[in-house]
Parts: structure tokens; C-alpha cells; sequence
């Protein structure tokens, strides 16, 4: 399995507090990813990495930030905590490939819960 | 990313092999081909991956057709665990892009 690790694993907050995830990875990659999983919609991708400090946004980004002070930790910040942000959050990681692409893989999820 | 279409559900005989198709007829000519799956509530994981010509791995072995308008995913010796839902993904070269996953086929393997 790929070293990845997401923390927390589950979390119960309120609405309007601010919940930051982390991704934290073992394997050098360049490329980490952020997407939330909601019945009916599969994987969405919120906001990805291309290296340190270098972030950009995905399909649902509205309502998150993302930093990438290290090439390990990919943080994914919820600023004020909203019921329609309970999901199950997915971190991913890629390497960059030469001449060939190269697969993403995933960490094992945060089980957010906004009351 | 060209989409991809997959039946909703299917069932196979554990040790039988499983083939899982998939259909990518609007693929473009740099896109690859990626199958993940999903066991319950856990992250997708990997499985394959390939461009034109057939590949095979530990886990699976994947069949693109000579036009590269579909291809099937092949589990050679289903086990129990291998119930999941497997994703066909249809992808661009292009450094840091997205995974766009579709609803996907529930393989049920029954012993």
C-alpha cells in the first residue's frame, strides 16, 4: 500500500467551526490530491498539488482551502464548517511519470461530520 | 475526459474469472485507461492501467480493443474479496489531472 496517511480518520464538528484535514505522505510524490465522496456523485476532486506552495482548484473547491508547505503534508481547510460539507474525504497521491502516466492512489479517508 | 460506460451490476462464481467490460468510445488518441475499485467504505485502489496494448499486473490483466473504444478488465481467479465496485476511467496524459469516477460496476463474487 502506498504510505499515505489522512487524519483524522472521523470527526464530528459544528456548523461555522473551522476543520482542517491532513494528508500526509511517505513516498516523495509531486502530485497530491483532495476529493469528497457523497452518494449519487462518486469522487469529486476539490483542489490538487504540483508541488510545494504550487495549488490549484478542482470541480468543487467553493468552501475549501488547501497548503502545501512540505512536499509530505497536503492540508485541506474548511474555514467555517457547513452541513453540506459532511462527506468522506479522500486524499490521493501521484508521482510524475516519464513518457508514461502514473496512477493515483488513495489514502483510507476522513469521515466528516458537520451537525 | 471521454466517459465511460460500464452495466450497473454483475455477479461472478468465486475461482471463475471475472470480466468486466467497458465501453470509452469517444477516447482520445492520448487518454489511458484506468481501472480502480472500491471494497465498501475504503479509498479506491489502484488496480491497472493501460494505453493501447494489453497489460497485465498481479492483480488483474486489461484488454483494449484494437480501436481503443472499449476494453475489459479481467480478475482471473475471483475470490470473495474482490466484491467491490470497479471504476473505468478514461484519462488524459497530462501531469496533475483529475480522476473522474463514474457510478461504476458492483462485482458481487458468490461462493
Amino acid at each position: 500500500d502506498a504510505g499515505i496517511t489522512q487524519s483524522p480518520r472521523h470527526k464530528v464538528t459544528e456548523t461555522g467551526t473551522p476543520v482542517t484535514l491532513r494528508c500526509h505522505q511517505t513516498e516523495n510524490h509531486r502530485y497530491m490530491y483532495w476529493y469528497r465522496q457523497d452518494p449519487g456523485h462518486g469522487l469529486r476532486l476539490i483542489h490538487y498539488s504540483y508541488g510545494v506552495k504550487d495549488t490549484d482548484k478542482g470541480e468543487v473547491s467553493d468552501g475549501y482551502s488547501v497548503s502545501r508547505s512540505k512536499t509530505e503534508d497536503f492540508l485541506l481547510t474548511l474555514e467555517s464548517a457547513t452541513s453540506s460539507q459532511t462527506s468522506v474525504y479522500f486524499c490521493a497521491i501521484s508521482e510524475a511519470g516519464a513518457g508514461r502516466d502514473q496512477p493515483q492512489h488513495f489514502g483510507d479517508g476522513t469521515r466528516l461530520s458537520i451537525l | 475526459d471521454a466517459k465511460t460506460t460500464q452495466p450497473t451490476s454483475m455477479d461472478c462464481a468465486e475461482g471463475r474469472a471475472a470480466n468486466l467490460p467497458c465501453n470509452h468510445s469517444t477516447i482520445s488518441g492520448n487518454e489511458y485507461v484506468y481501472w480502480y475499485r472500491q471494497i465498501h467504505s475504503q479509498g479506491p485502489q489502484y488496480i491497472i492501467h493501460g494505453l493501447k496494448n494489453n497489460e497485465t499486473n498481479e492483480m488483474a490483466s486489461l484488454i483494449i480493443t484494437e480501436d481503443r473504444k472499449s476494453s475489459t478488465l479481467i480478475l482471473p481467479h475471483a475470490t470473495l474479496r474482490d466484491t467491490a465496485v470497479y471504476y473505468c476511467i478514461v484519462r488524459g496524459f497530462q501531469g496533475a489531472q483529475k480522476l473522474v469516477f463514474g457510478q461504476g460496476t458492483r462485482l458481487t463474487i458468490n461462493p
